[in-house]
């Protein structure tokens, strides 16, 4: 599985944009782009993943560049509790594939 | 999202006794199941891949004796932690994953996970 890269860190401000970056570069054609996140001693959380198009659901959006060597999750209006650490993993989608975690986005979200 | 409940939330036990960790897969039937550790401040460290009715394939570094898995059902796996020592004090996740067609769609969802303390 292709490997991805992200910033350490990030903070943002309640009730603004969350823009959360992820190179993936070496990402082959059949490979998915998957977003987790891991709040405080919890299991890591699904939220969202994409193939080559741009994804919204309920709780982010997923934008993904043409040449898919990098992705941008949004959170449109983050609250406190949107305060984890986030996983950007690229996955094949066949056979036993399985998700390989690296080190992640720590985002801050304060008052 | 589908629903993977792991049970026990938190174990305390003595050296060289064995623990089981039970994942459940609520709302579909999971073709295939993963368990992970993670230590504090680290990442998640996936330990081993099972499918139903087969044997377990462990990562590189993990002791197969050690962490025995059974995934007898598609809708249940267990990890036992023999004869555990206080290195094998983690937080350990399982994952759940169903097909296509499941309630899952191909998605890998994650139990609240089980912390494990052994004195």
């Amino acid at each position: 599985d292709a490997k991805t890269t992200q910033p350490p860190s990030m903070d943002c401000a309640e009730g603004r944009a969350a823009n959360l970056p992820c190179n993936h570069s070496t990402i082959s054609g059949n490979e998915y782009v998957y977003w987790y996140r891991q709040i405080h001693s919890q299991g890591p959380q699904y939220i969202i993943h994409g193939l080559k198009n741009n994804e919204t659901n309920e709780m982010a959006s997923l934008i993904i560049t043409e040449d898919r060597k990098s992705s941008t999750l949004i959170l449109p209006h983050a609250t406190l509790r949107d305060t984890a650490v986030y996983y950007c993993i690229v996955r094949g989608n066949t056979g036993f594939q399985k998700l390989v975690f690296g080190t992640g986005t720590r985002l801050l979200v304060s008052p | 999202g589908a629903v993977v409940s792991q049970h026990p939330s938190w174990v305390i036990c003595k050296s060289g006794t064995s623990v089981k960790i039970e994942c459940r897969s609520l709302d579909f039937q999971a073709t295939t199941m993963f368990w992970y550790r993670q230590f504090p401040k680290q990442s998640l460290m996936l330990m081993a891949t099972s499918n139903e009715g087969s044997k377990a394939t462990y990562e590189q570094g993990v002791e197969k004796d050690k962490f025995l898995i059974n995934h007898a059902s598609l809708t249940l796996s267990t990890l036992t932690v023999t004869s555990a020592h206080p290195e094998d004090s983690s937080f350990y996740i399982c994952s759940a994953r169903g097909g296509r067609d499941s309630g899952a769609k191909n998605i890998q969802y994650f139990g609240a996970g089980t912390r494990l303390s052994v004195l």
